[in-house]
Parts: structure tokens; C-alpha cells; sequence
């Protein structure tokens, strides 16, 4: 199986600063990393994920890590905004024809104060 | 397209009452699955369908819940005798073929009493 550790569990960081999130994983085999934001009532959405062949993207203000000797991944927020207060969730899983099944860390509530 | 969709959206039980909870996936997507989500905690895999077949249920407590799926699209999840432990939201996701996303659907959140 997969288990995915998440820290912090609590953040608040200051608008226009950064906000990291750090999340390791046990199966060394698992190769695809999404990462979910999910606003109060409502459900997770995707906001960047990678892959195992990669070790850094980026969509906008959002960049990923992916150190895979460490098994370790993270999530950096650039020029946070309150807009981006939520519970933050990484989540590990090897993709395969046989299927695939999330395994989530236990989340992170970031609030970033005007 | 439409996104997946969960009903209800809220449920409110006595311990011991049964409750079932609907899922329509994103069309065409093959695999589904069913997470419970206590509050404040990541979501956490009960079952996930390919097709009609149930892949893994190894985390779904069989003495009170039970899921199917079919036909291969909609999806139910029962709980028979519910008990305060399972007040959570219920999150069914859906996943095309060998893409990697999932997406979520706006969830059941239960309440038992």
C-alpha cells in the first residue's frame, strides 16, 4: 500500500509571501502526485499534479517538487493571496492499466491574512 | 460536459438507520470511487469500480456497507446500520481510462446521531 504524511497541518502566511507545503510517501513505486484545494462545502479540485518522469513544474504561481530519492514532493504557492485560503491535499498513486488509487495526505489549512 | 454529481447532499440519521447514496460519473469515464472524508482529514479510499467490477474494497467496512456499481456507470453505496463514526462526507470520483485526474464530486456529508 501507499501512506502520505502532510506537514504542515496548519499555515498562515502573510498575502504576497510564499507558502510551502511538504508531503513524503512510503511505495517508491508510485509515480503520478496531484495536489487538491478544497474551499469550505465543497469538493477537491485538481490544481497541478506530476508525474514521476519530472522533478519541477509549474502553472503560474503554483510550482511542485519531486525528489524522488527522498520520496518526498512539495507545493509552493508564490505571491499567496486571501483568495488562496483553503485546506490544501497532496495525494500519491501509481497509475496503471490495472487501475489507480489516491492516497491522501492529511491536508493543510492555509490561510493567507490580508 | 457535466461533472460528476452525488445525491443527497446532506443526510441526517439516527444511529442505526440506513442510508444509500447515488453517483453519476462523468460519461464515459470507466472508473469510480467511493472516499469517505471525516472533517478536517484527507479523503480516504472505501472502494473503486472498473467498469462493474469492484478493483479494491479492502478498506470498505463489510459488515455495514455495501456498493455497486451494475452497469458499469451509476454507482450506490449503502450504509445498512450507520453509527456516529460514519459522519463524514462521502466523495465519489471518476477517472477516464488511463488518464491520471480524478474528479471529485460535491459530496454527500452525513451526520449520524
Amino acid at each position: 500500500g501507499e501512506q502520505v504524511e502532510q506537514l504542515p497541518s496548519i499555515l498562515r502566511v502573510q498575502e504576497r509571501s510564499s507558502a510551502s507545503i511538504n508531503c513524503t510517501y512510503e511505495n517508491s513505486a508510485s509515480n503520478y502526485f496531484p495536489w487538491y484545494k478544497q474551499e469550505p462545502g465543497e469538493n477537491p479540485k485538481l490544481i497541478i499534479d506530476i508525474r514521476s518522469n519530472m522533478e519541477r513544474k509549474q502553472i503560474q504561481g503554483l510550482i511542485v517538487l519531486l525528489d524522488k530519492k527522498a520520496k518526498r514532493f512539495s507545493l509552493h504557492i508564490t505571491d499567496t493571496q486571501p483568495a488562496d485560503s483553503a485546506m490544501y491535499f497532496c495525494a500519491a498513486t501509481l497509475n496503471n492499466n490495472a487501475g489507480a488509487k489516491l492516497t491522501f495526505g492529511g491536508g493543510t489549512r492555509l490561510t493567507v491574512r490580508p | 460536459e457535466a461533472g460528476v454529481t452525488q445525491s443527497p447532499r446532506y443526510a441526517v440519521l439516527q444511529e442505526g438507520q440506513a442510508v444509500s447514496f447515488w453517483c453519476d460519473p462523468i460519461s464515459g469515464h470507466d472508473t469510480l470511487y467511493w472516499y469517505q472524508q471525516p472533517r478536517d482529514q484527507g479523503p480516504q479510499l472505501l472502494v473503486y469500480f472498473r467498469d462493474e467490477a469492484v478493483i479494491d474494497n479492502s478498506q470498505l467496512p463489510s459488515d455495514r456497507f455495501s456498493a455497486v456499481r451494475p452497469k458499469g456507470t451509476n454507482s450506490t453505496l449503502k450504509i445498512q446500520s450507520a453509527k456516529q463514526g460514519d459522519t463524514a462526507t462521502y466523495l465519489c470520483a471518476s477517472r477516464q481510462g488511463n488518464q491520471d485526474t480524478q474528479y471529485f464530486g460535491p459530496g454527500t456529508r452525513l451526520l449520524v446521531l
